[in-house]
Parts: C-alpha cells; structure tokens; sequence
C-alpha cells in the first residue's frame, strides 16, 4: 500500500542555519503531497503542499518541490528560527478516498 | 471564525467507562476524521465520514465508535474495550484532499 518515509529526528539547527528534512513516499498512483508542522501541545498545522509533479509549495520561508522522478518531497527552509521548532509531517493523500497517509514525523529544535 | 474546535483539551478514564470526545466545525466541509497519535509515532486513522449519516472504518477502529447526525459534528466515544486509550485524540476536515486539524484532545486513564 501507500506509504510515506521521513528522516528521524530530532534534528537539532542553531538559528540562521539551513533546514532539509527529507521524505520521500510510494504510492500506486498521483497523489497530492504535505506538509504539517505540530506546535507542543497542539493540533496540526497545513503548512504547505503541492498536487502535481514539478509544483512547488512554500509558505513561511518553507518551500518543497515534488520530485516524481526521485518521488520525493523534502522540506527546506533558509535560515530557520527558535519559532520553528515543533514536529514536521510529511503526508500524501489517496485521492480514492481523500484520506491522509502520514510519515512518523521529524522533531525539529533551534537553538539560539 | 471559522475552524475546528474539541472539546475537552484534558479527559480522564476510569477503567471500563466510556468517555465521548466531542469535535465541532463550521466549515461547512462534508468529511470529518478522527485520528489517533502516540508519542513518537504518526497519525493513525480511527474512524471517517464522508457525509451526513455514514462513516467508515479507518485502520484502528477497535474500542471506538461513532456518530455523525449533523453536518457539523462527528463525536468520538472510547469504549471500555480500548484497553490502551492513552493518546492524543485529533478531528479533522476536509472539503476536497485538504484537511484541517482541532486543536485536540489529551486523554488520561486513571
């Protein structure tokens, strides 16, 4: 079946530092591709995504570009801050039944 | 404002109770989700509904139920047969592939 795979945390950045958390996925079909970011204690954020080969989503300095040749789907950010620091998501949708296959999760930590 | 809310953040357990989750949204989204997490680990999908009166059966559906009477609301209800239901409860919308997420709901067994 579909499943989505994520580098193992925590992934530990001082401030300014360039972000990569990689995550690839297989699937049968075309899905569309996530990213979620959980704050301590809280619900899931979307943070951005991408429905189609070759789009790239970004928001809040975050960008990841669907690869279907390497079928992947890595976040990157610039130059990260203290506030992102929270769990990461990566996840596909089953287009079938709009149901949301989700990897384990990456723990991101910046330190001043 | 428009969202999803859950109710209560804390929930305690006594052995063999049943205890009901409560997930309200005003999106006007036809699907609803109710989703598992434990430390450490992803998502897990419990339960789903696509539309008013019906629902699905997600991969760990054992020890839960639920209902879906109104558009805006799908309650979740940890039966005594969960014998580990300690975890962090999630709700969630969908209009289309893309879900939005309650703030959820931390449940303890005393």
């Amino acid at each position: 079946g579909d499943s989505v795979t994520q580098m193992e945390g925590p992934v530990t950045l001082s401030e300014e530092a360039f972000l990569t958390i990689n995550c690839t996925y297989t699937a049968t079909g075309y899905p569309s591709l996530f990213w979620y970011v959980q704050y301590p204690g809280e619900g899931l954020q979307l943070l951005l995504k991408a429905t189609k080969a070759d789009d790239k989503g970004s928001n809040k300095g975050f960008e990841a570009t669907y690869r279907k040749e390497t079928t992947s789907f890595h976040l990157e950010k610039g130059s990260v801050q203290v506030s992102d620091s929270a769990v990461y998501f990566c996840a596909l949708s089953d287009r079938s039944t709009d149901k949301l296959i989700f990897g384990t999760g990456t723990r991101l930590q910046v330190f001043p | 404002d428009g969202g999803i809310t859950q109710s209560p953040k804390y929930l305690f357990r006594k052995e063999g109770q049943n205890v009901t989750l409560s997930c309200e949204q005003n999106l006007n989204h036809d699907a609803m989700y109710w989703y598992r997490q434990d430390p450490g680990q992803g998502l897990r999908l419990i339960y789903y509904s696509q539309i008013v009166n019906d629902f699905q059966k997600g991969d760990i559906a054992e020890g839960y139920s639920v209902s879906r009477e109104k558009k805006e609301s799908f309650p979740l209800t940890v039966t005594s047969a969960q014998k580990n239901p300690t975890a962090f409860y999630l709700c969630a919308s969908s209009w289309g592939e893309t879900q939005y997420f309650g703030p959820g709901t931390r449940l303890l067994v005393l």
